[in-house]
């Protein structure tokens, strides 16, 4: 089955810099790749997702990039804000079992 | 999304108690996911529905058991719960169609098995 890997673990950036977390994948066939940002106390939020069709996609201040050849894709935040502040998971779709395989998580702390 | 909705929000039970969460949704979307969520370990799946006749396990099943009563309301069953089932738990939905079938989570349950 598929296997997600997720680094860092922590990442304290300062605000207005750029951050960027890094997913690998196992599963060459997996198409759908999805970012979720989740807020102390909350539930897991989606923030941005990408197909395997596409090499990047960008919304405002946080982008994606894929690289299927190397079987990884990343999240990168610029501008960065105290609000961005989160615990940030990567996720990776089986494509036989449709299913969402995610990562362990980013916590991502903005310092002022 | 305030369209998948979860009960209770909060339980303390004690070891060998069953228990049950419970998850509805007003979306209209045919799947429905359990996931535990631990702390380093990220979210894990537990079962997952495609439609009410459709049961399938995920890769942390063992010690669960889920029904789906519509397709509007999935259920997650502790039959006897031990301390180490305390976690956070999920409900999810998704969108129908063949492409990136979004997954929304609902506001999840915290659960402490004593």
């Amino acid at each position: 089955g598929e296997n997600v890997e997720q680094h860092p673990s922590t990442l304290s950036v300062q605000e207005g810099d750029s951050a960027v977390i890094k997913c690998t994948y196992s599963d060459s066939a997996s198409n759908y790749f999805p970012w979720y940002k989740q807020e102390l106390g909350k539930r897991p939020q989606l923030i941005i997702d990408i197909r395997s069709n596409v090499g990047e996609k960008k919304d405002q201040r946080i982008a994606v990039t894929l690289n299927k050849t190397a079987k990884h894709f990343s999240l990168h935040i610029t501008e960065t804000q105290p609000e961005d502040s989160a615990v940030y998971f990567c996720a990776a779709r089986e494509q036989g079992a449709q299913k969402l395989v995610f990562g362990q998580g980013t916590r991502l702390t903005i310092n002022p | 999304d305030a369209d998948v909705t979860q009960t209770p929000r909060n339980r303390i039970t004690k070891t060998g108690k069953r228990i049950m969460l419970e998850c509805s949704q007003t979306k209209g979307h045919d799947r429905m996911y359990w996931y535990r969520q631990d702390p380093g370990l990220g979210l894990r799946l537990i079962y997952y529905s495609f439609d009410v006749k459709d049961i399938n396990k995920g890769e942390i099943s063992d010690g669960y058991s889920v029904s789906r009563q519509a397709q509007a309301k999935f259920s997650l069953s502790l039959e006897s719960a031990i301390p180490n089932q305390t976690a956070l738990y999920f409900c999810a939905t998704s969108e129908p169609g063949t492409s990136g079938r979004r997954q929304f989570f609902g506001p999840g349950t915290r659960l402490t098995v004593l």
